[in-house]
């Protein structure tokens, strides 16, 4: 059974900070890595994805990936109240055919 | 910019009956998905679809799902005798494998089933 884990949260994070968002999954054979984010009552949006180890940045947004450690991340920069928000991290398999969700984090951004 | 859209936004059914969710893939799109996602509980994937096939299939989707593409724009999900426990969200996604497959989600259709 594949699995992506996410802290359920919620994390709390003044205005102007730095939010870490952390992910976890069990299959080595995972190919593709992205973060959504969804607000309540709306549909998934991409904010970024990621293939390769390291860090890829994208604005205020740094996503980092550790295939050794089964483990991707989200950073967000200058964190603002409209980032307030559920964050999902997704997994693709089986050649793209196949995305499993986390669970989310939810994020709380304080004026 | 082109977008995934889903009709209807709101489908209420009686249990046992038959429905139809309906969702236009961005044009040049060649990966097709449905999701669901029931009440305070994860995204779960239910079935992609390629080249008129389905490509892979959660245990999720079972015999009483199917899905068509009945025409060159729509993508459909059908539920052939609906249960309460398929309340929920339905999501459309598409894809263009070309451009990293990034998934692009529609903005749902929220199915409850009385």
């Amino acid at each position: 059974q594949k699995e992506v884990e996410q802290n359920s949260g919620p994390l709390s994070v003044p205005e102007g900070a730095i939010a870490s968002l952390n992910c976890t999954y069990s299959d080595r054979g995972s190919q593709s890595f992205f973060w959504y984010r969804q607000y309540s009552g709306k549909s998934p949006e991409l904010i970024m994805f990621i293939y390769s180890n390291g860090d890829k940045e994208d604005g205020r947004f740094t996503a980092q990936l550790n295939k050794a450690s089964q483990y991707v991340s989200l950073l967000i920069r200058d964190s603002q109240p409209s980032d307030s928000a559920t964050y999902l991290c997704a997994v693709t398999f089986s050649g793209g055919f196949k995305t499993i969700f986390g669970a989310g984090t939810r994020l709380f951004v304080k004026a | 910019e082109p977008e995934v859209t889903q009709t209807p936004s709101h489908q209420v059914t009686q249990m046992g009956q038959e429905v139809i969710l309906r969702c236009v893939p961005i044009s040049n799109h060649l990966y097709f998905y449905w999701y669901r996602q029931i009440l305070g509980q994860k995204v779960e994937f239910l079935v992609s679809f390629y080249n008129n096939e389905i490509s892979e299939k959660s245990e999720i989707f079972d015999d009483q799902f199917s899905v068509e593409r009945p025409d060159g724009s729509n993508f459909t999900l059908k539920i052939r005798s609906t249960k309460l426990e398929d309340s929920a969200m339905y999501f459309c996604a598409s894809s263009d494998p070309l451009v990293d497959n990034e998934q692009f989600f529609g903005p749902g259709t929220r199915l409850t089933v009385l």
